[in-house]
């Protein structure tokens, strides 16, 4: 089946600091989405990219979706406290019986120290 | 409010008790799903339901059963068999397949 595979698990980084992570998918993708969840809360949406090369921003944040449509990234410049918690990317499946089916990444706990 | 609403969000059972999760949504969302997140593993799918009255397993429905009886309803039941049911279980669900999915609060289950 899809498998979905983020990198890196954990990332420490001082206030100011920018953030990566990466998202893998074994199959084409419809589409990427990413979510982050604060400790002890749930997964919120913050975009869904469809297009293969797309690149999107928010603010700070800077989410790629790779030319086949298999991998993403998602860019933090300039880190706050406020971004403190966990990433996960979530790949749609493109076709086939799982169509739209969401395969979620581990997810990368991002840690900020000011 | 329109939402998705877990219930409840915190809950105890003894080991070889079947206990069911609910979930209900009022977006008028036709996809909804259940994952199982344990630390440092991701959100795992159990179920997923594209469509009142039928749904598919996902990648560890082992030991889980649901149903789909109503659009805004889509409960969980962890039966005995789930070898290890201690987790925090999340609804969600989503206009339609592959898109932007909304979560519930979440129910952290713990078996004794």
């Amino acid at each position: 089946g899809q498998q979905v595979m983020q990198i890196p698990q954990y990332q420490h980084v001082q206030e100011g600091e920018d953030f990566t992570t990466y998202c893998n998918s074994s199959t084409t993708l419809s589409n990427i989405q990413w979510y982050k969840q604060r400790p002890g809360g749930h997964p919120v949406f913050l975009i869904q990219l469809v297009k293969s090369g797309e690149v999107k921003k928010q603010k700070r944040l800077t989410f790629q979706f790779g030319e086949a449509k298999k991998n993403s990234s998602l860019h933090i410049t300039a880190t706050q406290t406020t971004d403190v918690g966990t990433y996960f990317c979530a790949g749609a499946n493109a076709g086939g019986t799982s169509y739209g089916k969401l395969t979620f990444g581990q997810g990368t706990i991002l840690t900020v120290h000011p | 409010d329109g939402g998705i609403t877990q219930s409840p969000k915190y809950l105890f059972r003894k080991e070889g008790q079947n206990v069911t999760l609910s979930c209900e949504q009022n977006l008028n969302h036709d996809a909804m799903y259940w994952y199982r997140q344990d630390p440092g593993q991701g959100l795992r799918l159990i179920y997923y339901s594209q469509i009142v009255n039928d749904f598919q397993k996902g990648d560890i429905a082992e030991g889980y059963s649901v149903s789909r009886e109503k659009k805004e309803s889509f409960p969980l039941t962890v039966t005995s068999a789930q070898k290890n049911p201690t987790a925090f279980y999340l609804c969600a669900s989503s206009s339609g397949p592959g898109t932007e999915a909304f979560f519930g609060q979440g129910t952290r289950l713990t078996v004794v």
